[in-house]
């Protein structure tokens, strides 16, 4: 069974820009999340969906957006970068909205913003 | 509201050598408590988790309790590898929010 996949690995932009980074979750999985690892913060919640709604949110701003498709993929999208916003973005799955449900992490996509 | 702290790192072991690494948290209600381990280039897998107070989880000769009265959750092996060198993250989730709140994490390197 594949893992989380997601993509692209690398991204690189500048400051003002917007990026799109995707997750494909494990076949079957409804839940999918969203976490922020920076070395000064480390992990950081910052959004998760289930079912295509999103259930729970972060305290980011709302630069930060995301979205779930019917087939369980997820997006996440950030508007204007930051300096700040450079970090190794990760996604996790789960095949249900249990709190204590194991979550299954990807290897996540590292943005530099320069 | 949530937090965890972790033992501050980096620990570097010996092979055969005891590991402890330190967890606490603050939380409301009554949390579930998870270690998570991170290698190098790879995102986190689970390693254990415990969901109530005494109760422990072990997973690959590693071992934690759920300890209420000291609101701890501190990780062990008793003999280390080469291959347990990662970084470990200590984290909680509390209510029904999905959400889990990390500590600041500990790399452990374990020499041959």
């Amino acid at each position: 069974k594949a893992g989380v996949t997601q993509t692209p690995r690398y991204l690189i932009k500048t400051r003002g820009q917007q990026v799109t980074l995707s997750c494909s979750p494990i076949s079957g999985h409804r839940s999918v999340s969203w976490y922020q690892q920076t070395p000064g913060q480390g992990l950081q919640f910052l959004f998760e969906y289930f079912s295509e709604t999103q259930r729970n949110k972060g305290n980011f701003p709302g630069r930060f957006s995301g979205r779930q498709f019917s087939n369980s993929r997820s997006e996440m999208n950030v508007s204007t970068l930051e300096l700040g916003d450079s970090a190794l973005y990760l996604c996790a799955s789960s095949s249900t909205d249990r709190p204590n449900e194991k979550l299954f992490f990807g290897s996540g996509t590292q943005l530099s913003v320069l | 509201g949530n937090s965890v702290t972790q033992m501050e790192g980096p620990v570097t072991l010996s092979e055969e050598a005891f590991l402890t690494i330190n967890c606490t948290y603050t939380a409301t209600g009554y949390p579930s408590l998870f270690w998570y381990v991170q290698y190098p280039g790879e995102g986190l897998q689970l390693l254990l988790k415990a969901t109530k107070a005494d109760d422990k989880g072990s997973n690959k000769g590693f071992e934690a309790t759920y300890r209420k009265e000291t609101t701890s959750f501190h990780l062990e092996k008793g003999s280390v590898q080469v291959s347990d060198s990662a970084v470990y993250f200590c984290a909680l989730s509390s209510g029904s929010a999905r959400q889990l709140t990390f500590g600041s994490g500990t790399q452990l390197t374990v020499l041959p």
